[in-house]
């Protein structure tokens, strides 16, 4: 079965600290995906990746950056943490071809708190 | 930009029964289709893909049908089950911007004893 996993399940920073959160998946996807979910408002997309050094900007990618060095890891970066970045970070990974027909592994999440 | 519409936004049934979820599209020029679960504080899990070309797709109670044309699918879940409860998301791909996603904001299932 395909993984996906966060690194942190609960995660709680102070206003203005640099904050990492890792994402790694096993079965060689090229497209990662960081989403932010909060209630009322649903599940949006901050920043993607079709492959290892590239980025493509979401709908909210104010406040955020990512990385992508190698396939298998996929790392959102709070530059300067802020209370209204408190919601729950969801990462997902896809292939571009082959079985699963582009479909979409989600990370069990990480539910952040900023003090 | 593609919106994705789920109604209701929540469904409060007794065990057993079949019900229907619904969601719509804007934009016909889709990919693919999927259905997604979320339990609380978790993850997404993907249910069902139905690739543009497709009418429907069935995995064990599930059935998701697909209308391209009119921008809409339902998920059909037979003989509910109190474990059905969940969040129930749907998702498209348009053609022009593969592999990114757009959700809706889901319909809040309880299935009660």
């Amino acid at each position: 079965d395909v993984k996906v996993t966060q690194s942190s399940r609960y995660l709680v920073k102070r206003t203005g600290e640099k904050v990492f959160l890792e994402c790694v998946q096993d079965m060689d996807h090229e497209n990662m995906f960081w989403y932010r979910q909060d209630p009322g408002l649903g599940l949006r997309l901050i920043y993607f990746s079709y492959d290892v050094k590239m980025k493509e900007k979401g709908d909210i990618p104010e406040g955020y950056s990512v990385s992508r060095e190698k396939k298998e890891r996929f790392s959102l970066i709070l530059e300067s943490a802020s209370t209204n970045q408190t919601s729950m970070y969801l990462c997902a990974s896809s292939s571009q071809t082959g079985g699963h027909g582009e479909k979409l592994f989600f990370g069990s999440g990480t539910q952040l708190s900023v003090l | 930009k593609q919106e994705v519409t789920q109604i209701p936004a929540a469904l409060s049934v007794p065990e057993g029964e079949n019900l229907v979820l619904n969601c719509s599209f804007t934009d016909s020029a889709i990919y693919n289709l999927q259905w997604f679960r979320q339990d609380p504080g978790k993850g997404l899990t993907s249910l069902l893909l139905i690739q543009s070309s497709q009418r429907e797709q069935t995995s064990g109670r599930l059935n998701a049908s697909l209308d391209k044309s009119s921008g809409r699918s339902t998920l059909y879940i037979a003989a509910s089950q109190p474990g059905d409860s969940a969040t129930y998301l749907c998702a498209v791909i348009r053609g022009s911007t593969l592999g990114r996603l757009y959700f809706g904001r889901g319909t809040q299932l309880t299935v009660w004893p």
